[in-house]
């Protein structure tokens, strides 16, 4: 079993629409918890970045974690065909020093599509 | 700016050849990380550097090889041991709280 499972898509919305990109871990060290996006041929961006559970949100974006159901979302409003793009959700343990040096373990990606 | 830079953008290698993909950052991060994406498979770690003349193995070192004599610094060496390297190579570093990516060079094997 893998220790970070994410839906590969692909996930095709029209413009406007909210999306939901979920992962799930089975490792209960993870304390930090990121999201990227990847356009095609480039390299990840950090989106969104967490340690805590609950919601985070900026602009558009909602990050949402639940620790006690290993469960991550992220929740794109009124998607837009710039956000076109595989996501990709990342997490690991609390490094030495508290820091997040060590391993950082991902997600396959989720491929999504917004057409006008 | 400041950013992680990778050389080449494309890279194409003979089989029995070793080649090194360049990486290099100026935002005055101690850690940096290879990582090798595939298809289907995400991002899986090949190396990783917490401090200059330190470096560990990730998940899939085998047939790669590093080095960290500059801080500033990351080359990674694909060997002809490696026995499938056509993949999309990621060099990142990282600050007390996130990680940062560089733009990637494809490799692909003749």
């Amino acid at each position: 079993q893998k220790e970070v499972e994410q839906d590969p898509g692909p996930l095709s919305v029209p413009e406007g629409a909210i999306v939901s990109l979920n992962c799930t871990y089975s490792n209960s060290a993870f304390q930090y918890f990121m999201w990227y996006r990847q356009y095609s041929r480039k390299g990840p961006e950090l989106l969104m970045y967490t340690y805590s559970s609950g919601n985070k949100e900026d602009g558009r974006f909602t990050a949402q974690v639940d620790k006690s159901s290993k469960y991550i979302s992220l929740f794109i409003r009124d998607s837009q065909p710039s956000d076109s793009a595989t996501y990709l959700c990342a997490m690991s343990a609390v490094g030495a020093g508290g820091t997040s040096y060590g391993k950082l373990t991902f997600g396959q990606g989720t491929i999504l599509t917004v057409h006008p | 700016d400041g950013g992680i830079t990778q050389s080449p953008k494309y890279l194409f290698r003979k089989e029995g050849q070793n080649v090194t993909l360049s990486c290099e950052q100026n935002l005055n991060h101690d850690a940096m990380y290879w990582y090798r994406q595939d298809p289907g498979q995400g991002l899986r770690l090949i190396y990783y550097s917490q401090i200059v003349n330190d470096f560990q193995k990730g998940d899939i070192a085998e047939g790669y090889s590093v080095s960290r004599e500059k801080k500033e610094s990351f080359p990674l060496t694909v060997t002809s041991a490696q026995k499938n390297p056509t993949a999309f190579y990621l060099c990142a570093s990282s600050n007390r709280d996130s990680r940062f990516f560089g733009p990637g060079t494809r490799l692909t094997v003749l």
